[in-house]
């Protein structure tokens, strides 16, 4: 596609419940990164897809945190057992080259 | 680790004027790229400007450009001719390659509001 797409858009989730957030790069792009945007805040990472590389995992911040990258495209963040301190905008970015990512409009998930 | 501050939460400016946003970063190396992008409302990030550590040319891009000063680590952006769609949410970000892992370390951001 022309752009990164994000889905859903929004996300309302009951506490406990599991979610999956789905992203879509830029057709080509081999980078593809994970962040979390929490109210108020800068970015935070979470984790980074290059290629066939092993992903860097080093920022999700608990076990309950998980993405796969399935056939070097399309990738999916998974939260299990959601917590409110979950609710942020989670935003995904794909690029060819360092930093010049291109994001998407985000997931903006809400635990009630 | 490397840290990225903005020390101007929100700042406003009127239509067609001059605005500058500050940044300062924390690093030992000497290599990286420094970015700032723009996140209006729709939560869109946008690349505004890039500049590579190793060039001493400041980056510009039509009426965005960036004062670079490599040795007092700053990294401010200045908006010429400022327009209400300039409106939004800055941030100054800083990515040091590190053998196949570039993840980007963002400031808390700038809100800035133009006025009419």
């Amino acid at each position: 596609g022309a752009g990164v797409s994000q889905s859903p858009s929004n996300k309302v989730t009951e506490k406990g419940k599991d979610v999956e957030l789905r992203c879509d790069p830029i057709s080509g792009h081999t980078a593809l990164y994970w962040y979390r945007q929490s109210l108020g805040q800068g970015l935070e990472f979470l984790i980074y897809f290059q290629g066939n590389s092993a992903p860097d995992k080093s920022g999700l911040p608990s076990d309950r945190f998980s993405a796969e990258r399935t056939g070097g495209s399309v990738s999916t963040l998974t939260i299990q057992r959601t917590q409110q301190e979950d609710s942020a905008v989670y935003l995904c970015a794909s690029s060819l080259e360092p930093g010049a990512g291109i994001f998407g409009q985000g997931t903006r998930l809400t635990v009630v | 680790a490397q840290t990225v501050t903005q020390s101007q939460p929100e700042m406003s400016v009127q239509e067609a004027e001059t605005v500058t946003l500050s940044c300062t970063y924390d690093t030992s190396e000497s290599n990286y790229y420094l970015f700032w992008y723009k996140q209006p409302p729709s939560r869109q990030m946008i690349l505004v400007i890039r500049q590579e550590a190793y060039k001493q040319q400041n980056a510009t891009e039509n009426r965005f450009s960036v004062n670079f000063q490599k040795a007092a680590k700053s990294f401010s952006l200045k908006i010429s001719d400022s327009q209400l769609g300039d409106t939004a949410m800055y941030f100054c970000a800083f990515i040091r390659p590190q053998g196949g892992s570039e993840k980007l370390v963002f400031g808390k951001g700038t809100k800035l509001t133009v006025n009419p």
